[in-house]
């Protein structure tokens, strides 16, 4: 159970355009989804955490306006990044939290390889 | 931020035991310390997790020392599909974010 889906695994786009990430909780409600961005050979780094039915919360140094995160469902967030440029290109990973339990409650969508050419 | 220290790598032979420790010396009394593990270009994979025991599931087995400033994660007999970068993490029960450090990546060699 618990499973994360994210979507597209990966995508190519040509700069300036915006590209849309889904990323699905398949057999449960998620209230919280998280967003993180990983560089080749760089660990993960939290973006933003995306709430149901409330703006997201952005860490500090990340674009609100160019990271769009869409939370209006339980079981649907999506980044969207908008004008999106050569150093954009990364591995976006969704997270979400499920349930009461705090411990095993996080569970990771397989990530999205963001091209921008 | 992260708060843990872990060796940027490590190699282990297969079916050895792999031992991957982590410092975490300023640990709250009310963090947890969690292991998640990610293989090449994909999400990164729950472990395990402890507060103050030593814990063991079918994966791996944390122990984690009595003054809880460091533990180490152990998978008792490596396999080439362990091959992954490992990261330590401290968190609250309670607290939301997770947030990664720069990990340990294992290499397990035939």
């Amino acid at each position: 159970g618990a499973v994360v889906s994210q979507h597209p695994s990966w995508v190519i786009c040509k700069s300036g355009t915006s590209v849309k990430i889904e990323c699905r909780s398949l057999d449960f409600q998620a209230t919280t989804m998280f967003w993180y961005r990983q560089f080749p050979k760089q660990s993960l780094m939290l973006m933003a955490t995306s709430n149901e039915g409330s703006k997201a919360t952005y860490e500090q140094g990340v674009e609100k306006d160019k990271f769009l995160i869409n939370h209006a469902s339980l079981t649907l967030s999506t980044l969207t990044v908008t004008s999106a440029h050569p150093e954009d290109s990364s591995f976006y990973i969704c997270s979400a939290r499920f349930g009461r339990t705090v411990h095993y409650g996080y569970t990771f969508g397989s990530g999205t390889r963001l091209t921008v050419v | 931020d992260a708060k843990t220290t872990q060796p940027p790598s490590m190699d282990c032979a297969e079916g050895r035991a792999a031992n991957l420790p982590c410092n975490h010396s300023t640990i709250s009394g009310n963090e947890y310390v969690y292991w998640y593990r990610q293989i090449h270009s994909q999400g990164p994979q729950y472990i395990i997790h402890g507060l103050k025991n030593n814990e063991t599931n079918e994966m791996a087995s944390l122990i984690i020392t009595e003054d809880r400033k460091s533990s180490t994660l152990i998978l008792p007999h490596a396999t080439l599909r362990d091959t992954a970068v490992y990261y330590c993490i401290v968190r609250v029960a309670t607290g939301n974010q997770f947030y990664f450090g720069t990990g340990t990546s294992l290499t397990v060699i035939p």
